[in-house]
């Protein structure tokens, strides 16, 4: 079945530790996108990337990067995590074109402890 | 710098109850705007979008929205709620030419049954 797939679904992490949200899709979309989602502040944008060898750094960028070797991938990476990236992350991903809406992953549900 | 209101955080509802939930942008230009809903553990999923033609857009559940230029609003609604229908709705707007789509902080819906 196309569509997006993320892990893990959730992570219980100490804070200082390095983790990497895999995100991986199998509809050949150029455009993917990495959100937080937390209480009362909706989805806010991590960083996104046009096509793969390209990254841009979205509304909340700070603490987190990304890569894009091919099509199909996009892990997120939190270097050195901390409470307040205690968060659910949403992989994203949209096909080429003006009227293609988002098409959104399960999440991954992190607790930084 | 862009950015989504919606002004309903809570909403409870009665069944057959009519819904509407409000969603405000601003941004002067050409916008594509959308409705996601998002199901109590699950992902975001697709209501309906507006890109251009007629400004009063049908969805997926009796849903629809009006997006109404003069006033920077697209606006969700439905005729009669169901007890189904208790979720999180989310407005989104991405700006023409633009891969990022800025989010609304969401409004909780609950329909009693």
């Amino acid at each position: 079945i196309a569509g997006i797939t993320q892990a893990p679904t959730s992570q219980i992490l100490a804070a200082g530790r390095r983790m990497t949200l895999r995100c991986t899709q199998d509809m050949r979309h150029n455009a993917m996108y990495w959100y937080r989602q937390d209480l009362g502040l909706g989805l806010r944008l991590i960083h996104y990337s046009n096509t793969a060898g390209t990254t841009g750094k979205g509304e909340v960028p700070d603490g987190y990067s990304v890569s894009r070797a091919n099509t199909d991938d996009f892990p997120l990476t939190l270097a050195s995590a901390v409470p307040s990236q205690t968060s659910v992350y949403f992989c994203a991903s949209r096909a080429d074109g003006n009227n293609s809406p988002l098409h959104f992953g399960n999440g991954t549900r992190l607790t930084v402890t | 710098a862009q950015s989504v209101s919606q002004h309903n955080h809570h909403v409870i509802l009665s069944e057959a109850a009519s819904l509407e939930l409000g969603c405000n942008y601003s941004y002067g230009g050409t916008v594509n705007l959308f409705w996601y809903v998002q199901y109590p553990g699950q992902h975001l999923q697709l209501l309906l979008k507006y890109f251009s033609g007629d400004p009063l857009v049908k969805g997926i559940k009796g849903f629809e929205a009006e997006f109404i230029k003069s006033k920077f609003s697209f606006n969700l609604r439905k005729p009669s709620v169901q007890w189904s229908d208790t979720a999180e709705y989310f407005c989104a707007v991405r700006t023409s030419g633009t891969y990022k789509y800025i989010f609304g902080t969401g409004t909780r819906l609950k329909v009693l049954a």
